[in-house]
């Protein structure tokens, strides 16, 4: 069973598009995030959510919408994409009884805009 | 976040113990060491922390030392598998913080 994953793992589209990933877990963590690992391997946190609620936004464009449908789910819609969103984009999600600085990733969604 | 400093890259033989550094000087008394690793393409995997004590699962041992401002991470039988990058972390353990991942230290397993 697969804890964090994500869909899809590779996604190509034009500039101007709007794109969804979705990223689901089976841990019972009731905290979610998205991170950013753009092309120098720097890998930056984007957004947290936890249980339902938005807590972190870390100056991310407006373009960029995380949704959050239940706490076992945390979806990143992005509208209009430009070149420099070209990035692996990784989900994970925390528990409280673990710590919230243990943190289990997904797989990672390679997005390339063209 | 206290900042961490690593070397940017490391060689270990296969079959011996990796020894990865981490300074964090500017640590303060609520923040724990964390330690993750990437493999090429996968997602950060997390390997252990500790506050003050020495701490070993069966991934890896962490030594932090007496006025934790340095810590060390302890592969003790490094294989090929380890190859990776590894990130040193400091972050206090409760609330939904962030993970600031540094640059990390890229590990080379060598046969």
């Amino acid at each position: 069973d697969t804890a964090v994953s994500q869909t899809p793992k590779y996604l190509v589209t034009q500039m101007g598009n709007d794109k969804s990933i979705k990223c689901e877990q089976n841990l019972g963590h009731d905290t979610m995030y998205w991170y950013k690992q753009d092309s120098k391997k720097f890998l930056k946190i984007m957004f947290s959510y936890n249980n339902k609620e938005l807590i972190i936004n870390e100056t991310v464009p407006n373009r960029f919408s995380p949704k959050s449908p239940d706490k076992a789910h945390l979806n990143l819609h992005i509208n209009s994409l430009e070149l420099g969103d070209s990035a692996v984009y990784f989900c994970a999600s925390s528990g409280s009884l673990a710590g919230f600085g243990e943190q289990y990733f997904g797989p990672g969604t390679r997005l390339t805009v063209t | 976040d206290a900042k961490t400093t690593q070397p940017p890259s490391m060689d270990c033989a296969e079959g011996r113990a990796a020894n990865l550094p981490c300074n964090h000087s500017t640590i303060s008394g609520n923040e724990y060491v964390y330690w993750y690793r990437q493999i090429h393409s996968q997602g950060p995997q997390y390997i252990i922390h500790g506050l003050k004590n020495n701490e070993t699962n069966e991934m890896a041992s962490l030594i932090i030392t007496e006025d934790r401002k340095s810590s060390t991470l302890i592969l003790p039988h490094a294989t090929l598998r380890d190859t990776a990058v590894y990130y040193c972390i400091v972050r206090v353990n409760f609330g939904n913080e962030k993970l600031t991942f540094g640059t990390g230290t890229r590990l080379t397993i060598i046969p």
